[in-house]
């Protein structure tokens, strides 16, 4: 089924080195978001895109994380200078787009991140 | 800012029996939906049931119902006839109904089945 996909699954980085986590939408799906989800802890929003514009960033948690979204469909994730705090699942999520309405947002695997 | 709490961070029931999880939230929105969402160890987040904040009636899918209290801020999620495969982490969420369309979490509850 064409549903979201990311990868890595798992990545393992050593501290202070940097990430890409990626993101593959459903297809056409305008709205795609990012959360991070510490160990028995519910996801916590990080950023979301509409297209290609980053619309709202205000969960990063800092400016060690950056999200693009170049062609408006897959998206990246990076992390520089990982810190143990890093340490999470990163989820990403995207649905279709329509004004005024709900539209449910459909959740990829996740991306487990081990910072040592 | 919107948050979500769930107070109970485990839960268990018999398999056929029936379990009531809890949630609270608190918003000075009017207008706003509530999902109840269900994450198995494979980490896939689904949607179990979704309830619009302006309709009185409370939402029902198969074996799962809602009770939604909008003045006490009460959104419980009700599990009939307990099957194994209902055993996951569930949480509790809240999206407003602006432009910011991002969802807020609870810190989740563990349902564990027991055959």
């Amino acid at each position: 089924g064409a549903g979201v996909s990311q990868s890595p699954r798992y990545k393992v980085a050593k501290r202070g080195q940097d990430v890409a986590l990626r993101c593959d939408p459903i297809s056409g799906h305008v709205s795609l978001f990012w959360y991070q989800q510490a160990l028995g802890q519910g996801p916590e929003f990080l950023t979301y895109f509409q297209n290609e514009a980053q619309l709202d960033k205000s969960g990063l948690p800092s400016d060690r994380f950056f999200a693009e979204r170049p062609e408006g469909s897959v998206s990246t994730l990076k992390i520089q200078r990982t810190q143990q705090e890093d340490s999470a699942v990163y989820l990403c999520a995207s649905s279709s787009w329509t004004s005024g309405s709900y539209n449910e947002q459909f959740f990829g695997p996740g991306t487990r991140l081990t910072v040592l | 800012a919107q948050t979500v709490t769930q107070s109970q961070p485990e839960m268990s029931v018999q398999e056929a029996e029936t379990v009531t999880l809890s949630c609270t939230y608190d918003t000075s929105e009017s207008d706003y939906y509530l999902f109840w969402y269900k994450q198995p160890p494979s980490r896939q987040m689904i949607l179990v049931i979704r309830q619009e904040a302006y309709k009185q009636q409370n939402a029902t899918e198969n074996r799962f119902s809602v009770n939604f209290q909008k003045a006490a801020k009460s959104f419980s999620l009700k599990i009939s006839d307990s099957q194994l495969g209902d055993a996951a982490m569930y949480f509790c969420a809240y999206r407003g109904s602006g432009s910011a369309r991002q969802l807020t979490f609870g810190s989740g509850t563990q349902l564990t089945v027991l055959p």
